[in-house]
């Protein structure tokens, strides 16, 4: 069974740019997450999809992210514009029941 | 706002030997229970699940919980050099509800 894909790996922008990441789910896994790790932390949530449809997206700064599943398979987050602070590796999950998730390899952001 | 405490370590154990990691979390209502390892510039990796209280053993890994102390713990026997990692601890409501995780324990087993 394939895992969870993402791409790019690495990405280094200036800030006040755009970026956007891609996440492929395992198949069958209605729900999607996205996480955001900054270097000695845990993750924490951005955003959760069942489906195409949000369940939560209360701490996403919704000022300068979004993100979308339009077809309830494959997933983009966005941030516009980028600021220093959004250096961080950008973690995509997937689960099908019983609440484990399983991470794809993650994005790594660097901000200039 | 839902909290999740680990000790950040390092724990340095011997090859060999039990290395014990510990965790706290706050929100009384969460029922799902979940311990990661990352590996430096890696992502993490589901290693265990536990969501009954009591002692859940896969291999040279158990987990325990309490939930009445609110408290998760995993142990790892016979320790490797390979085991040398991050160990995220994480928790949620229920199935299917975000995690949230821990600071992590970083480990480090010594040959």
């Amino acid at each position: 069974e394939a895992g969870v894909a993402q791409s790019p790996r690495y990405k280094i922008i200036e800030k006040r740019q755009s970026v956007a990441f891609w996440c492929n789910p395992i198949s069958g896994h209605a729900t999607l997450y996205w996480y955001q790790q900054i270097l000695g932390q845990g993750p924490k949530l951005l955003i959760q999809f069942q489906n195409n449809g949000v369940v939560d997206d209360s701490q996403l700064p919704k000022d300068r992210f979004s993100a979308e599943r339009l077809k309830g398979v494959d997933s983009t987050l966005k941030i516009q514009p980028a600021k220093l602070e959004d250096s961080a590796v950008y973690l995509c999950a997937s689960s099908f029941d019983l609440g484990e998730q399983f991470f794809g390899p993650g994005t790594r952001l660097t901000v200039l | 706002q839902k909290e999740v405490e680990q000790n950040s370590g390092p724990l340095s154990v011997p090859e060999g030997a039990i290395a014990s990691l510990n965790c706290t979390y706050s929100d009384r209502v969460s029922q799902s229970f979940f311990w990661y390892r990352q590996y430096s510039g890696k992502s993490p990796e589901l290693i265990m699940s536990i969501y009954s209280n009591g002692d859940k053993e896969d291999g040279r890994f158990t987990a325990q919980l309490n939930k009445a102390s609110q408290y998760v713990s995993l142990l790892i026997r016979d320790s490797q050099p390979s085991d040398s990692a991050t160990y995220l601890c994480a928790v949620s409501l229920s199935g299917n509800t975000p995690l949230v995780f821990g600071k992590g324990t970083r480990l480090s087993v010594i040959a």
